[in-house]
């Protein structure tokens, strides 16, 4: 357990479907970050928050949609995904900019 | 966009051995990280180097930057079949509202008993 928890573990959705991947962390950290693992590829940066405001937004499609309640939280919320969208999807966080990143175990998706 | 490439792709060593990972950038940084990825699961913070260092330990891990190069090298002495993972070099820029890093393609190594 990192102190960043991610859910759920794994996720399988149809391209109509709508679901939501969730984050938190409670270890005081201000900024929270969404990645994206695709197999043979770096980790893309999707979204970033700070103080629950978002700062970046990597070209992202619309079809992923962040949203930051507080600095605890933050959720990732997908509707009509394509095949090509299956991934590893990381939460990290961070409290410095000279400290490192705390990931999350990541959800891992299938688009069927 | 990709900032950091790590080299070799793919390492196989036996254990105790050491193992040496190389990566390189493109543009100016505040920091250089290095993470250990488990088969599937999140990845794990190792060691972070700032730009003004040149080397920093670790226990087992040994980090050398050098900026002129825009390279890095990761080295993980008397390797353990529990080192086996991927590792990944990012570069830290604080972007002035939050710090952000980009990896690279990570290099995946083997510890053989």
């Amino acid at each position: 357990e990192t102190g960043v928890t991610q859910t759920p573990r794994h996720l399988v959705m149809g391209m109509t479907n709508k679901k939501s991947l969730k984050c938190e962390q409670h270890l005081g950290h201000n900024a929270m970050y969404w990645y994206k693992q695709s197999a043979k590829k770096p980790l893309e940066l999707m979204f970033v928050y700070n103080f629950k405001e978002q700062t970046e937004n990597n070209s992202v499609p619309s079809r992923f949609s962040p949203e930051c309640p507080n600095s605890s939280h933050l959720f990732l919320h997908l509707h009509t995904l394509q095949p090509e969208d299956s991934a590893l999807y990381l939460c990290a966080s961070s409290s410095d900019s000279n400290y490192g990143y705390t990931f999350g175990s990541g959800t891992r998706l299938t688009v069927v | 966009s990709q900032q950091g490439e790590e080299d070799p792709q793919a390492l196989s060593i036996q254990e105790g051995e050491n193992a040496t990972m190389n990566c390189s950038y493109k543009t100016s940084i505040n920091n250089l990280q290095w993470y250990r990825q488990n088969s599937g699961r999140g990845l794990v913070h190792l060691i972070l180097i700032r730009s003004n260092e040149r080397e920093k330990h670790s226990g087992r891990l040994r980090v050398t930057l050098d900026t002129s190069k825009k390279s890095s090298s990761l080295l993980i002495t008397a390797s353990r079949a529990a080192d086996t993972a991927s590792y990944f070099c990012a570069t830290g820029m604080y972007t002035g509202t939050a710090s952000k890093l980009t990896f690279g393609t990570g290099t995946r190594l083997q510890v053989t008993l």
